[in-house]
């Protein structure tokens, strides 16, 4: 069974644009989550989406969104691109029920000049 | 809200050692506990997972106990060898859903 996969694997933008990020789940997961992670903040939970819907949000800025389709595959959208969001961007999914594994990809590393 | 901190945060020793990582968590309320290692610039592998009605869980030469009620999970390591050379990090998920709060992690180093 194939893992979690995340494209692209290697981004670099500048500041003030946009940058569209993507994650498709082991099949048969239905619950998608985004991580982001940096060297001061450690990892820290963005959302998670299950069936097509927003489950959970972490707190990050309105600039940080996502969305998930009907095949379970997520994408991640950060508008405005600051320094900061500088980061490795991971997805995580599993099953959903309450009690299971979550797998997660190899992530994404976004390098913003 | 939730904090989890790991002891230490690095950490050094020879090939065969027996090791243990320390993760503690400050509100009792959860659903599970996981263990993860990550290689450098790489995604999470998962290693154990525990619920929150179990003590421990193995799984070769890994063990993870959880204490609920004192908030502390350990992740012991048998005969190390230097392929376990990685960063572990716990991670607990307190409610329904996929959030989890993760430790800042153990950077672990096996010496050939």
């Amino acid at each position: 069974k194939a893992g979690v996969t995340q494209t692209p694997r290697y981004l670099i933008k500048t500041r003030g644009q946009q940058v569209t990020l993507s994650c498709s789940p082991i099949s048969g997961h239905r619950s998608v989550s985004w991580y982001q992670q940096t060297p001061g903040q450690g990892l820290q939970f963005l959302f998670e989406y299950f069936s097509e819907t927003q489950r959970n949000k972490g707190n990050f800025p309105g600039r940080f969104s996502g969305r998930q389709f009907s095949n379970s595959r997520s994408e991640m959208n950060v508008s405005t691109l600051e320094l900061g969001d500088s980061a490795l961007y991971l997805c995580a999914s599993r099953l959903g029920g309450n009690t299971d594994t979550q797998y997660f990809g190899p992530g994404t590393r976004l390098t913003v000049l | 809200k939730q904090e989890v901190t790991q002891i230490p945060a690095a950490l050094s020793v020879p090939e065969g050692e027996n090791l243990v990582l320390n993760c503690s968590f400050t509100d009792s309320a959860i659903y599970n506990l996981q263990w993860f290692r990550q290689d450098p610039g790489k995604g999470l592998t998962s290693l154990l997972l525990i619920q929150s009605s179990q003590r421990e869980q193995t799984s070769g030469r890994l063990n993870a106990s959880l204490d609920k009620s004192s908030g502390r999970s350990t992740l012991y390591i048998a005969a190390s060898q230097p392929g376990d050379s990685a960063t572990y990090l716990c991670a607990v998920k307190e409610t329904s859903g996929s959030r989890l709060t993760f430790g800042e992690g153990t950077q672990l180093t096996v010496n050939p």
